[in-house]
This record gives C-alpha cells, sequence and structure tokens, in this order.
C-alpha cells in the first residue's frame, strides 16, 4: 500500500530556518488531507489540515499547501524550532474516513 | 486538555493467548479507530466504530481480532490468539463530527 509517500527520511534544519515537508499521494480520491507530529513513545498528535478545495491553510508557524495537479502537499514550519524535531506524518482520509499514513519524515531542527 | 488515553503502556504475551487493548476515548467523539505501527513500518488503519458497530475495517482486522465498548466510556481492541507478527504499537483514535482524528499514547504488544 504505496498510496501516500513521503520519500525523505529524515531533515536537518537550522533553528529559525524554514523547514519543508512534503508529500505525495497516488489516489486521486483522496480530498482531505492531514499533518501529524510523533514523539518517541507518545501517539500521533494533529497539527494541520487541508480540505482539496483549498491550496493553502495556515495556523501559526505551520502552513500546508496542496497541489491537487501534482497530487503533491508540503507541511512549511518557520521559524522552526528545536522543539518540532519530531517525526512528521502526512495522511489522506479515505472514504470510510479511515488515514492512509505516509511513511513519515525526521525531522531535527538544529539549536 | 481532554486526551485519549491507552492501557496498558506495554503488554507482553505468549504466542496463542488472548490479549485486551483498551482506550478511553475523549467524552464528545462519535468515532473511534483502531491502528497499529508494526516496527519501522508505516502506521496502518485496523478498524472504524461508530455507533455501537464496526463501520470499517481493514485486511489486518481478520476474525481473530474484535472491538466493542462494553460500558459506554472504554473501547476495546481484543487479539484472541496472538502471533508473533501481531507485535506492534496499537494506537486508539477518535474522532468528533470532524475529520480530525486524536490519538493516544499506544500500547505496545509484544507477543514471544
Amino acid at each position: 500500500d504505496q498510496q501516500v509517500k513521503q520519500n525523505s527520511p529524515s531533515l536537518s534544519v537550522q533553528e529559525g530556518r524554514i523547514s519543508i515537508l512534503n508529500c505525495d499521494y497516488t489516489n486521486s480520491m483522496f480530498d482531505y488531507f492531514l499533518w501529524y507530529k510523533k514523539y518517541p513513545a507518545e501517539g500521533p498528535t494533529f497539527l494541520i489540515s487541508i480540505s482539496s478545495i483549498k491550496d493553502k491553510n495556515e495556523d501559526g508557524r505551520f502552513t500546508v499547501f496542496l497541489n491537487k495537479s501534482a497530487k503533491h502537499l508540503s507541511l512549511h514550519i518557520v521559524p522552526s524550532q528545536p522543539g518540532d524535531s519530531a517525526v512528521y506524518f502526512c495522511a489522506a482520509l479515505g472514504g470510510a474516513n479511515n488515514l492512509f499514513f505516509g511513511t513519515g519524515t525526521r525531522l531535527t531542527v538544529i539549536p | 486538555e481532554p486526551e485519549v488515553t491507552q492501557t496498558p503502556s506495554h503488554q507482553v504475551t505468549q504466542m496463542g493467548q488472548e490479549v485486551i487493548l483498551r482506550c478511553v476515548p475523549i467524552s464528545n467523539h462519535l468515532y473511534f479507530y483502531w491502528y497499529r505501527q508494526i516496527l519501522g513500518q508505516k502506521v496502518e488503519f485496523l478498524v472504524s466504530f461508530y455507533n455501537n458497530e464496526i463501520s470499517e475495517k481493514s485486511e489486518i482486522f481478520d476474525d481473530q481480532f474484535s472491538v466493542e465498548r462494553p460500558d459506554g466510556s472504554n473501547f476495546t481492541l481484543k487479539i484472541r490468539s496472538t502471533k508473533l507478527e501481531d507485535s506492534a504499537m496499537y494506537f486508539c483514535a477518535t474522532a468528533p463530527v470532524g475529520p480530525e482524528q486524536y490519538f493516544g499514547p499506544g500500547t505496545r504488544l509484544t507477543v514471544t
């Protein structure tokens, strides 16, 4: 099942700079996407979401961009902070409200 | 802030034994889910539950698995006869009417 892909397993960014995490999907029926953050020994924490009727959604330092024609979304974090260091999962909402997750990208923000 | 809780945090069991994983959803949430993550793999959907019945289940959720909400608060996942390959983190998630799902901290199941 490769319907949601995160091709970068890891990303390192200097504190204060922008972090860009990418996600691709293959199922054109997906119309709602979510980003989750996960710390070790914890469950995924909901961060931000976007509906396919939009191409951008912003919440504080977090912005998600959606390019439907490319089946691509990205999460921008600016400015990045050391506390943002975690694994970030992209997820797409299926027809039964089940989530299809990517494999995650480990973000390290260097102080 | 209300959160989803799960017990136990870690369960070790022998192959063939039954296990019950427990979840306490956020109180006004209506939709309940179980997911699992095998070490090094992606988080995978198991089952969704709404209005006291299963609304969707994945291929993973075979006859060895069952879910119930026995007392209107707890939401449980039972594995009848555990196999080695059932070793994973099991996450409960709950949702209000909207699509955002809120996850518990997980139960690490180790089958020996």
